[in-house]
């Protein structure tokens, strides 16, 4: 079982720049979400899928924006990147069905920098 | 809202001492409760959770917490601190486990763990 992968490992990007990243969830999960650490910080909440649809959002601007593929990988868009963007972005997978007592999958993590 | 408090962001113990990492929530709703670990460069692992049945609860590489509902707290302790364990240790709250699997986890800013020899 290959656990939750992410790509990029890492990614250098430029102020006002667009950004895509990429989460492939442990086998048999359905439900993506993904989580931004800022450094020295713990992750913070940006937006959950399931069924390809966002089911939840934190408190991101819409310059964050997701989707969630039929075979339940999922993608992060970040559009016009500010210096502040810079951060490791996790994901997580999990399986959706409603069940109590189940666990979230962490990736390792895609870490950007803005320059 | 949901909130964790992790009471010192980092702590120094002796390899084979008692390893203790502080954690406070507040939750509107009866919580469920996580400590995840993280290595360097790498995700997080998750080493526990409560999710109402005992209140003390054990989980991987020696760990265990207890679930304090009159302190609000959920501290993690290790009896015996090994060179391994150090690393980044993160309490996290989930207040909707009805709903779904993974649900959103609010985590607190992280406690740093320096195992000295």
């Amino acid at each position: 079982d290959a656990g939750v992968t992410q790509s990029p490992t890492h990614l250098i990007k430029t102020r006002g720049q667009q950004v895509t990243l990429r989460c492939s969830p442990k086998s048999g999960h359905d439900t993506v979400s993904w989580y931004q650490q800022a450094l020295g910080q713990g992750p913070q909440f940006i937006f959950q899928y399931y069924e390809e649809e966002e089911r939840q959002r934190g408190n991101f601007p819409d310059r964050f924006s997701g989707h969630q593929f039929p075979n339940y990988s999922s993608e992060l868009n970040v559009n016009a990147l500010l210096l502040g963007d810079s951060a490791l972005y996790l994901c997580a997978s999990s399986w959706g069905t409603g069940t109590m007592n189940t666990e979230a999958f962490f990736g390792q993590g895609t870490r950007l920098t803005v320059v | 809202a949901q909130s964790v408090t992790q009471l010192g962001s980092h702590v120094s113990v002796s390899e084979g001492a008692l390893v203790l990492l502080r954690c406070n929530y507040s939750s509107s709703v009866p919580p469920y409760l996580f400590w995840y670990v993280q290595y360097p460069n790498q995700g997080l692992q998750l080493l526990l959770k409560y999710t109402s049945a005992a209140t003390l609860v054990k989980g991987i590489n020696g760990f265990e917490a207890e679930f304090k509902k009159s302190e609000t707290s959920f501290h993690l302790t290790k009896p015996s601190a090994h060179m391994s364990d150090a690393a980044e240790y993160f309490c996290a709250v989930s207040d909707d486990m009805i709903k779904a699997a993974g649900n959103k986890l609010t985590f607190g800013g992280g406690t740093r763990v320096l195992v000295k020899p």
